[in-house]
């Protein structure tokens, strides 16, 4: 079974710029999150997909990011503009249904963005 | 927000068991024990999760307590390779927003010497 991909690998970019994730996650999986990971720090929820419609946002600094998930399939989460502080892993994971409740999460390997 | 209390590193010797303790004392009674770990550069791995029994898998063993406020991850014979985050969180159950979500701490990290 394919896992949950991620593109870029790393990304390096300038402060001010702009900056787009892309996550295709385990075919048939509902549920889809976008994490932040600082360094040394555990991943943090940004926000939670079920299929095509928002679940939770609320954790989303709506001012510069922005994430969607046309077609309840692939998703892209965006940075506009980066500042230093977005510095981190960006993590993707998906989830096979919203109503199981001991399904688990699988995660891809992430992108490191690194803002200079 | 994180619900759990782990030690921030631990080390153990290859072929040795290595014990992973973790502090949920708020857990409520329809709330999971999960744990993930994270290898260096990759996203983190699902390994056991349990409600109220022990659980055992072909990865680890899960030890829950009798009140539910404390749990401990079991590698039976550690690895080199067994190296890497480990993430002890509480899981929200139920329908609505929240489902599923997971709130990571910062973790124990396992560092297995030859």
């Amino acid at each position: 079974e394919a896992g949950v991909a991620q593109s870029p690998r790393y990304k390096i970019i300038e402060k001010r710029q702009s900056v787009a994730f892309w996550c295709n996650p385990i075919s048939g999986h509902a549920t889809l999150y976008w994490y932040q990971q600082i360094l040394g720090q555990g991943p943090k929820l940004l926000i939670q997909f079920q299929n095509n419609g928002v679940v939770d946002d609320s954790q989303l600094p709506k001012d510069r990011f922005s994430a969607e998930r046309l077609k309840g399939v692939d998703s892209t989460l965006k940075i506009q503009p980066a500042k230093l502080e977005d510095s981190a892993v960006y993590l993707c994971a998906s989830r096979p249904t919203a109503t199981g409740r001991s399904s688990e999460a699988f995660f891809g390997q992430g992108t490191r963005l690194t803002v200079v | 927000d994180a619900k759990t209390t782990q030690p921030p590193s631990m080390d153990c010797a290859e072929g040795r068991a290595a014990n992973l303790p973790c502090n949920h004392s708020t857990i409520s009674g329809n709330e999971y024990v999960y744990w993930y770990r994270q290898i260096h550069s990759q996203g983190p791995q699902y390994i056991i999760h349990g409600l109220k029994n022990n659980e055992t898998n072909e990865m680890a063993s899960l030890i829950i307590t009798e009140d539910r406020k404390s749990s401990t991850l079991i590698l039976p014979h550690a690895t080199l390779r067994d190296t890497a985050v480990y993430y002890c969180i509480v899981r929200v159950a139920g329908r609505g927003s929240t489902l599923g979500r997971l709130y990571f701490g910062r973790g124990t990290q396992l560092t297995v010497w030859p």
